[in-house]
């Protein structure tokens, strides 16, 4: 396609389960990026692989988040374990280049209960 | 870290007046970027301009960018109704490769 598809668009769930969001990036970019956005607030910055690999983590709350990009195409953000206090939109983005302009899907909106 | 802060938090203008939008940030950069989020959907990248650049334009838009004063200001001329969005700016620091963003300022432009 040609844009960053994320898919679902929705998800609710209840507290205590396990939840998996993808994304689908631009068609080439090697950089794929993970974000959390909270109401009224910026996107937080979780993860970013380039190509494969996870070159920086450090945005990951805690252990019970993992996302992994097994062909350095499509990505996947795996919540264990959720609390309602991950409820927020996640939005992926991708870039041609690590230092280039990000290209962002609609998010994944999800809410535990 | 190297958030981006906007200013200010809320913009309200009349269609075809200007909107002036501004940012800091506190450490080096390699570029800046700024982009809109229209209700309930991801950000677009409008514009980014580089450390040694000085002044951009795309359109209506125009960036411009002191590293002496760490910010940037993004105007937006001859406002329309449907520019109505959330405008981000993320600073993108020398080493690594990511954005931080900041709360963003809300801006409405009124029919």
């Amino acid at each position: 396609g040609a844009g960053v598809s994320q898919t679902p668009s929705n998800k609710v769930t209840e507290k205590g389960k396990y939840v998996e969001l993808r994304c689908d990036p631009i068609s080439g970019h090697t950089a794929l990026y993970w974000y959390r956005q909270s109401l009224g607030q910026g996107p937080e910055f979780l993860i970013y692989f380039q190509g494969t690999g996870a070159a920086d983590d450090s945005g990951l709350p805690n252990d019970r988040f993992f996302a992994v990009r097994p062909e350095g195409s499509v990505s996947t953000l795996k919540i264990q374990r959720t609390e309602r206090g991950d409820s927020a939109v996640y939005l992926c983005a991708s870039s041609l280049l690590g230092d280039q302009p990000q290209h962002f899907g609609d998010g994944t909106r999800l809410s535990i209960l | 870290s190297q958030q981006g802060e906007e200013d200010p938090q809320a913009l309200s203008i009349q269609e075809g007046e200007n909107a002036t939008m501004n940012c800091s940030y506190k450490t080096s950069i390699n570029n800046l970027q700024w982009y809109r989020q229209n209700s309930g959907r991801g950000l677009v990248h409008l514009i980014l301009i580089r450390s040694n650049e000085r002044e951009k334009h795309s359109g209506r838009l125009r960036v411009t960018l002191d590293t002496s004063k760490k910010s940037s200001s993004l105007l937006i001329t001859a406002s329309r109704a449907a520019d109505t969005a959330s405008y981000f700016c993320a600073p993108k620091e020398t080493s690594g490769s990511r954005l931080t963003f900041g709360e963003g300022t809300q801006l409405t432009v009124n029919p």
